[in-house]
């Protein structure tokens, strides 16, 4: 099974910075990744897939890069919506998805 | 609009089963895989299993493998997971969710609540 590892875990930002995280795949996925934000209480939804082509409707704020092994969400010019757990899933090999990132207000 | 609306989640003893559905409308549910996705409380995502459009080669995590059963009835535009031998470890949100191009997850239901105890 392909597991991967999201860091950080927690992360504390303020309205307008720039943050990154990171997902890391326990054997090569190419660009078979999604990225996905989620709200309390909430469904997850769909960011990102093929590690970088933008779902329709989502910000261009949000961009993704990697291949392989390591993939990176960036999020330029954070806004107050933007405060939520993100995951990452790969599906080159079945599924799976990552621990999730907590963007919370600094 | 795509909607999925879950349903069948509720309070089941460890050992008991219970069959979970999802109604689909808003597109042509034959045409697309489908997935099961889990999420235990205060927990991440856990991909579950995942069924094809034409209801072949089912898969699934090897958690869950020999005791659940992803089916669809295309004619009624429904997903389902049947759930046996639950554990408490079990306890979770219960979504599905469609598959675009590829096995990403462009849309979700909102859930049905599953506890074992």
């Amino acid at each position: 099974d392909i597991q991967l590892t999201q860091s950080p875990s927690t992360l504390s930002a303020s309205v307008g910075d720039s943050v990154t995280i990171t997902c890391r795949a326990s054997e090569s996925i190419s660009r078979y990744l999604a990225w996905y934000q989620q709200k309390p209480g909430k469904a997850p939804k769909l960011l990102m897939y093929k590690a970088s082509t933008l779902q329709s409707g989502v910000p261009s704020r949000f961009s993704g890069r990697g291949s392989g092994t390591d993939f990176t969400l960036t999020i330029t010019s954070l806004q107050p919506d933007d405060f939520a757990t993100y995951y990452c899933q790969q599906y080159n090999d079945y599924s799976s998805f990552g621990g999730g990132t907590k963007v919370e207000i600094k | 609009e795509v909607q999925l609306v879950e349903s069948g989640g509720g309070l089941v003893q460890p050992g008991g089963s219970l069959r979970l559905s999802c109604a689909a409308s808003g597109f042509t549910f034959g045409d697309f895989w489908m997935h099961w996705v889990r999420q235990g409380p205060e927990k991440g995502l856990a991909w579950v299993a995942r069924i094809n459009n034409d209801g072949s080669g089912p898969s699934y995590a090897d958690s869950v493998k020999g005791r659940f059963t992803i089916s669809r009835d295309n004619a009624k535009n429904t997903l389902f997971l049947q759930l046996s031998s639950l554990r408490a470890e079990d306890t979770a949100v219960y979504y599905c969710a469609t598959a675009g191009n590829g096995d990403y997850l462009d849309h979700w239901g909102q859930g049905t609540l599953v506890t074992v105890s």
